[in-house]
């Protein structure tokens, strides 16, 4: 089915350890999103892409870096976790903000 | 971004219709109304969006005045299975990204 996928679902990590989200869609959408969620919290903005290789600053960006080298995939990278970033991250697609996003399933990530 | 505002929380029956109002009173003429749903452990899901007028769609109906301040999502006859967290989002186009409030927490009893 076409959609948006992330990779991993699940991961703990411990603090100062590096880890990379992968998030792949497969219907040309040129638009690319990284949110974050927290406990009875709504989503919020980490970093976004409007376009292949292109990056722009969302609501939350501080320690997490991104990267759009392909179309198709949108990557999000936490060069030295910390526990403020335990979180469910979600990623999702448009083909343009107003036509509706697609989101992923979600990354459960875990710091310790 | 027009900010928007919603209650936290609602409650409701099963077969009732429910209103979820949400006010964005400093909606830009290129704005358009867009409403997510999400489920507990899942990334939200596209409801319904719109301009102005009454948009219909086989899930909800979508209310814009002609001041386009306000807006009301209309669920029909809902269901246990509606039961979920409803945002309201202002959606400016070209170049930008959804900003999520906390939504509205729809509880549906039997």
């Amino acid at each position: 089915n076409a959609g948006v996928t992330q990779t991993p679902k699940f991961r703990v990590l411990k603090t100062g350890q590096s880890m990379t989200l992968l998030c792949a869609q497969d219907m040309n959408h040129e638009y690319m999103y990284w949110y974050r969620q927290d406990p009875g919290m709504g989503l919020r903005l980490i970093h976004y892409s409007v376009g292949e290789g292109t990056t722009a600053k969302g609501e939350v960006p501080d320690g997490y870096n991104v990267s759009r080298l392909k179309k198709q995939n949108f990557l999000l990278g936490l060069e030295s976790a910390a526990p403020s970033q335990t979180s469910v991250y979600f990623c999702a697609s448009s083909y343009e903000v107003i036509y509706g996003y697609t989101f992923g399933s979600g990354t459960r990530l875990t710091v310790v | 971004l027009a900010k928007t505002t919603q209650p936290i929380s609602m409650d409701s029956y099963e077969g009732q219709e429910v209103n979820i109002t949400c006010s964005h009173n400093n909606i830009a003429t290129n704005d358009y109304i867009t409403w997510y749903q999400q489920f507990p452990s899942q990334g939200p899901r596209f409801i319904i969006q719109g301009y102005k007028t009454k948009v219909t769609n086989e899930v909800a109906s979508l209310f814009i005045p002609a001041d386009r301040k306000s807006s009301t999502l209309s669920l029909p006859r809902v269901s246990l299975s509606d039961t979920a967290v409803y945002y309201c989002l202002v959606a400016r186009g070209e170049g930008t990204a959804l900003i999520f409030g906390k939504g509205t927490t729809l509880s549906v009893s039997s």
